[in-house]
């Protein structure tokens, strides 16, 4: 398995739950990104790794939202007391420097639903 | 925020027609990335092209790259049905990629 991997691939929670979503990069990719894509929009930025800490995480949308990536390879997303707006697919890539001349790979994403 | 910005936003063309799309944004960038995405799903890297190059190609992709007017374009040529998809460009700068919000291009057999 070269690709980034996801898991779940959807995940149905209740308003106010805690919800983890996982990224398994690429193999020796030291950079890792979150994004977030609401229906018929693009994908948006929340966090960048580049090895275990975040080296940016100015688009988180507020303190209920928080990744680690404590070995520098797999990354979890959580999102505490969950809200309907939270509702998206969550996308993880990885790049093997950062992307300023290396592509970003993309996973399959999260559907993440919130009722 | 979204930045990229792609015209036109859908796109129906008969099989072995060209499809273009222009992108353009607002920041200076590295580089700038178009990508492919069926089905809302995963999103497949076509082709990067750099700040101080122009014009790339790649197969049957055509990327251009006018850093003056902050413009990119992707050219399909002889395009086919697997080619139906959403097509996103994402100026890569600050750290992030700066996604717009996409053309979806359907091709007819």
């Amino acid at each position: 398995g070269a690709g980034v991997s996801q898991t779940p691939s959807n995940k149905v929670t209740e308003k106010g739950k805690y919800v983890e979503l996982r990224c398994d990069p690429i193999s020796g990719h030291t950079a890792l990104y979150w994004y977030r894509q609401s229906l018929g929009q693009g994908p948006e930025f929340l966090i960048y790794f580049q090895g275990t800490g975040a080296a940016d995480d100015s688009g988180l949308p507020n303190d209920r939202f928080f990744a680690v990536r404590p070995e520098g390879s797999v990354s979890t997303l959580k999102i505490q007391r969950t809200e309907r707006g939270d509702s998206a697919v969550y996308l993880c890539a990885s790049s093997l420097q950062g992307a300023t001349y290396n592509e970003q790979f993309f996973g399959p994403g999260t559907r993440l639903t919130v009722l | 925020s979204q930045q990229g910005e792609e015209d036109p936003q859908a796109l129906s063309i008969q099989e072995g027609e060209n499809a273009t799309m222009n992108c353009s944004y607002k920041t200076s960038i590295n580089n700038l990335q178009w990508y492919r995405q069926n089905s809302g799903r995963g999103l497949v890297h076509l082709i990067l092209i750099r700040s101080n190059e122009r014009e790339k190609h790649s197969g049957r992709l055509r990327v251009t790259l006018d850093t003056s007017k902050k413009s990119s374009s992707l050219l399909i040529t002889a395009s086919r049905a697997a080619d139906t998809a959403s097509y996103f460009c994402a100026a890569y700068g600050n750290n992030r990629l700066a996604f717009g919000k996409g053309n979806q291009v359907v091709v007819i057999p």
